[in-house]
């Protein structure tokens, strides 16, 4: 199988602390995206990083890409109870139509 | 902007029936969207990607003539379940982008929670 693996599969801390998520993958990418999902919802796009990019940050979000290593990790700074969620990782195989592969994801929970 | 709304979110129906999932793209044309299927406490699988005006590329393992996807306009892409059965019971999410050949995210759907019984 191509599917990435995450870990940790499951997360928990308490509000105000830092969160990170790690995924690992197979095969070479064209960019690789990371995805929220709330329970029995749709996923939500957090952040997009280039294959040719090493780090990018989005408010609280922070990715990183090693390429040498099929690797990236997710990093949530100061977490919320509202950032409760999974957490996927998704690779784009550079096919053309960016098709998705997504990782095993991590459940997150954050406490009041 | 980029909203994909996924109808119906919950269905129910009897084992043998047919059910039809719809999903749009409220504010931009989708030249491609994408079929998943998610099976609770796990990851998404792509079942096929569905291009506008022709024929839906299915993944290794996917029946065609159970999933039956068609994508009419640059605004729709609809998932039909063929005479289900218990085992097709499972969560169906959508999500589209603007087509092929651009780095960009997808949008996805609310998904659709399918009980056969």
């Amino acid at each position: 199988s191509q599917q990435g693996e995450e870990d940790p599969q499951a997360l928990s801390i308490q509000e105000g602390e830092n969160a990170t998520m790690n995924c690992s993958y197979k095969t070479s990418i064209n960019n690789l995206q990371w995805y929220r999902q709330n329970s029995g919802r749709g996923l939500v796009h957090l952040i997009l990083i280039r294959s040719n990019e090493r780090e990018k940050h989005s408010g609280r979000l922070r990715v990183t890409l090693d390429t040498s290593k099929k690797s990236s990790s997710l990093l949530i700074t100061a977490s919320r109870a509202a950032d409760t969620a999974s957490y996927f990782c998704a690779t784009d195989l550079n096919t053309g139509f960016q098709k998705l592969v997504f990782g095993t994801g991590t459940r997150l929970l954050v406490s009041p | 902007g980029a909203v994909v709304s996924q109808h119906p979110s919950w269905v129910i129906c009897k084992s043998g029936t047919s059910v039809k999932i719809e999903c749009r793209s409220l504010d931009f044309q989708a030249t491609t969207m994408f079929w998943y299927r998610q099976f609770p406490k796990q990851s998404l699988m792509l079942m096929a990607t569905s291009n506008e005006g022709s024929k839906a590329t299915y993944e290794q393992g996917v029946e065609k003539d159970k999933f039956l996807i068609n994508h009419a306009s640059l605004t729709l892409s609809t998932l039909t379940v063929t005479s289900a059965h218990p085992e097709d019971s499972s969560f169906y999410i959508c999500s589209a982008n603007y087509g092929p050949y651009r780095v960009q995210p997808q949008h996805f759907g609310d998904g659709t929670r399918l009980s056969i019984l």
